[in-house]
């Protein structure tokens, strides 16, 4: 199984400022067939089920602000949000759909400061 | 507009057998591929099963292989999980997502509760 480990487990942020989220899988989980890699972030916040935030690594989903962007290949990626704004407050999500099983980080709590 | 609607969950002794279903409406459901993902309370999230939209792939968590089934009925657009030999530790959110590689749209789920 593809092992994926996030880091921080929490964070807080200032409102306006920048918080960064990473995730480290255990093998690559770059798709050589379409030359991308198959790792998606989701924000789950309190009491609501998850949403898809960034897929493909860096392809945002529709409707989701842009200040919201992924990076990173092979085995090492990143969640950026570039200023935080109160509604960002949430648990974040990983998770390789590269193989089976799919696998998710062990969450992100981002808090304000 | 994309919805999915859980039921079936409910307080289940250990050992019991509980089946869950998954309503979606709003999109094209057969070509689908289908998920059952669940959150234990206060923790992360766990992908359990997959299958695909005319049910010829099923895959499984080894957490619930051998015990729980992942079936669909397209005519119906439906989603089920039968899920049996129940333990404390099936105790969690159970959430349907659909799939084309990500999880792109999810329910708000269906609460079990595996106790005595």
């Amino acid at each position: 199984d593809i092992v994926m480990t996030q880091s921080p487990d929490s964070l807080a942020v200032s409102l306006g400022e920048r918080a960064t989220i990473n995730c480290k899988s255990s093998q690559s989980v770059f798709y050589s067939s379409n030359n991308k890699n198959s790792l998606a972030w989701y924000q789950q916040k309190p009491g609501q089920p998850p949403k898809v935030l960034i897929y493909w690594a860096s392809t945002r989903e529709s409707g989701v602000p842009d200040r919201f962007s992924g990076s990173g290949s092979g085995t090492d990626f990143t969640l950026t949000i570039s200023s935080l704004q109160a509604e960002d407050v949430a648990v974040y999500y990983c998770q390789q759909y590269y193989n089976i099983p799919r696998t998710f980080g062990q969450g992100t709590k981002v808090e304000i400061k | 507009e994309v919805q999915l609607v859980e039921s079936g969950g409910d307080l289940v002794q250990p050992g019991g057998s509980l089946r869950l279903s998954c309503a979606a409406s709003g999109f094209t459901f057969s070509p689908y591929g289908m998920n059952w993902v669940r959150q234990a309370p206060g923790r992360g999230l766990e992908w359990l099963s997959y299958i695909n939209g005319p049910s010829s792939t099923m895959y499984y968590a080894d957490s619930v292989k051998g015990r729980f089934t992942i079936s669909r009925d397209n005519a119906k657009n439906s989603l089920f999980l039968q899920m049996n030999s129940l333990r404390a530790e099936d105790t969690a959110v159970y959430y349907c997502a659909t799939s084309t590689g990500h999880l792109n749209y999810w329910g708000q789920g269906t609460r079990v509760t595996v106790s005595s």
